[in-house]
């Protein structure tokens, strides 16, 4: 296992696109979230799962974001209608359930909204 | 909400000097979560404390709880090049293991 890996690295998309990202988390971890990272803050959480159940969504997000874990493997997040404001780091991380486990996070998806 | 706080937000040492940076939650945390972000990078966890009190170290690292759980420290002495970075304190919220992160504190080391 090479640890949490998502796709692409990078994306570079138009106002009012539609863009889908994948994470493939460590397979022995049943917990997957999504974060976003804006320069020089924290990473701010959007949504996460365990197994293929969303458990919580941010109320900071809007309905055009939306994430699916299908069979409780890989995820992926989708961002409908991009907007400039949507130009962030997307982070996933996978852990082990339980409270007492730190995250591994992938190398994030870079998205510029032009 | 539940927030959590990082002070300072930048601090610039000269290789070889201390750097602290201070965690502080708006309600007790059940644990605290240390992470290193490398410029360019994505968070690395370092460390997790559990018990109120504890300090743990990882070589030049030192890890600190607070009594009533609502703080933590991270002192990393004479400090080198590789140190470079941001790092975050996260605290768990709510009946999962979701995670608040604080802004970061970031440590920019001059040799």
């Amino acid at each position: 296992d090479t640890g949490v890996s998502q796709n692409p690295r990078h994306k570079i998309t138009k106002r009012g696109q539609n863009v889908t990202f994948r994470c493939d988390p460590i397979s022995e971890h049943n917990r997957l979230y999504w974060y976003r990272q804006t320069l020089g803050q924290g990473p701010e959480f959007l949504t996460y799962f365990q197994n293929e159940a969303q458990l919580e969504k941010s109320r900071l997000l809007s309905d055009r974001f939306s994430a699916e874990r299908p069979k409780g493997s890989f995820s992926t997040l989708e961002i409908q209608r991009t907007e400039q404001g949507d130009s962030a780091m997307y982070l996933c991380a996978s852990s082990f359930a339980g409270v007492n486990y730190g995250y591994t996070f992938g190398s994030g998806t870079r998205l510029t909204v032009v | 909400g539940q927030q959590v706080m990082q002070i300072p937000q930048y601090q610039h040492v000269q290789e070889g000097e201390d750097f602290t940076t201070y965690c502080n939650s708006s309600t007790t945390l059940s644990n605290i979560q240390w992470y290193k972000q490398r410029p360019g990078g994505h968070p690395v966890f370092l460390i997790q404390l559990v018990k109120s009190g504890e300090v743990k170290k990882q070589k030049r690292l030192t890890f600190q709880f607070g009594e009533a759980k609502k703080n933590s420290s991270l002192h990393i002495t004479a400090t080198q090049t590789t140190d470079v970075g941001t790092y975050f304190c996260a605290g768990p919220t709510g009946g999962y293991n979701k995670l608040i992160f604080g802004a970061g504190t970031r440590l920019a080391v001059h040799p």
